[in-house]
This record gives structure tokens, sequence and C-alpha cells, in this order.
């Protein structure tokens, strides 16, 4: 079946540096990818999506690109913020499948 | 336009009591779910809906029922609330299309004693 794999956390960074949070995927079609957020005491948001091969994502500064032969889609973030702070979830859905599968999340912890 | 709207945030309830949680969306979306996230877990799906009118179990149905009561509204009931499902439960919705997207609920905190 499906899988996400995400790295462990927490990542915790200085305000002002370089984001990567590694994200893999296992999937028997052409899935599209998720980035979600969850900010503390809230419900998961979407921050950013691809849905073919080469796709590269973005929003608020956060990127992620598509990479079909490494099964990947890694989110970066060239400078990340205190407000950055949150939990990450990779994840994916394929078409005719209405069940999205998630990664176990990755907390970011950014210190001023 | 609320978006996944989801009542009580918080609910302490004893070992045998039993609960409804509700769930509504104005998005006009198909597909809503249930999902419980624990430490160390992350989401599990519990129930979802496809479409009005059908309902199907996820990875950890046992001890929850749920309603699709009409397309905006799916509700998640615990008959007899164990401390085992003390949780956050989140609702989410999506649209049937291909990219499945979802839509998150606030989530209601849900303490069994």
């Amino acid at each position: 079946g499906d899988s996400v794999t995400q790295m462990e956390g927490p990542v915790t960074l200085s305000e002002e540096a370089f984001l990567t949070i590694n994200c893999t995927y296992t999937a028997t079609g052409y899935p599209s990818l998720f980035w979600y957020v969850q900010y503390p005491g809230e419900g998961l948001q979407l921050l950013l999506k691809a849905t073919k091969a080469d796709d590269k994502g973005s929003n608020k500064g956060f990127e992620a690109t598509y990479r079909k032969e490494t099964t990947s889609f890694h989110l970066e973030k060239g400078s990340v913020q205190v407000s950055d702070s949150a939990v990450y979830f990779c994840a994916l859905s394929e078409g005719g499948s209405y069940i999205p599968t998630f990664g176990r999340g990755t907390s970011l912890i950014v210190h001023p | 336009n609320a978006g996944v709207t989801q009542t009580p945030k918080f609910q302490v309830l004893k070992t045998g009591q039993s609960m409804t949680l509700q769930c509504a969306q104005d998005m006009n979306h198909n597909s809503m779910y249930w999902y419980r996230q624990d430490p160390g877990m992350g989401l599990r799906l519990i129930y979802y809906s496809a479409s009005e009118g059908t309902t199907d179990k996820g990875e950890v149905p046992n001890g929850y029922n749920v309603s699709r009561l009409n397309k905006r509204e799916f509700s998640l009931r615990l008959e007899s609330a164990a401390p085992s499902q003390t949780s956050v439960y989140f609702c989410a919705s999506s649209e049937s299309s291909v990219t499945y997207e979802q839509y998150f609920g606030p989530g209601t905190r849900l303490t069994v004693t």
C-alpha cells in the first residue's frame, strides 16, 4: 500500500536559518502530494501541493518539488521565523482513492 | 464561509458515558472524514464518508459509530467511552476531485477519566 515517510523531529533552528524537512513516499500510481501545517492548538491546514512530476508547490516562502525519480517531496524555506514553529505533515492521495496517506509529522521549533 | 466547524472544543467524560461529536462543512464537499491524533501516532482515520449516504471504516473504527446526516454534517458517536479514546479528534472534508486535498476543523479535545 501507499506510505509516506518523514524525518523525525523535532527540528530545532534559529531564526533566519534554512529549513529542509525530508519526505519520501511509495505509491502504486501517480499521486498528488501535499504539505500540511498544524499550529499549536489548531487543525491541519494545507500549506502547498503538487499534482504531477516536476511541479513545484509554494506558499508563504515554503517550497517543495515533486521528484518522481527519487519519490520525494522535501519541504524547504530559505529563512525561517519563530512564527513557523509548528508540526508539518507530508501527505499523498491517489486518484480514485478517497483516503489520503499522511506521514507522522515533523515538529519544527524556531528560536529567536 | 466558516469552512469546517466542530463542536464541542473540549469535553471530559467518565468511562462508560456516551457522547456525539458534531462536524459541519459549508464548502459543498462530497467527502468527509474523522481522524484521531495521539502523541507519536500521527493522524489515524476512524471513519469516512465518500459521499452523502455512504460511510466506511478507516484504520481504527472500534468503539465508534458515525452518521452522515446530510451533505453538510458528519457526526461521530462514542457509545461507551474508554480511557483509550482520550485524544484530539479532527473532522475533515474534501472535494471529490483528482487531488482530494483536505480541509480540517479545529478539533475536539476529549479526555476520558
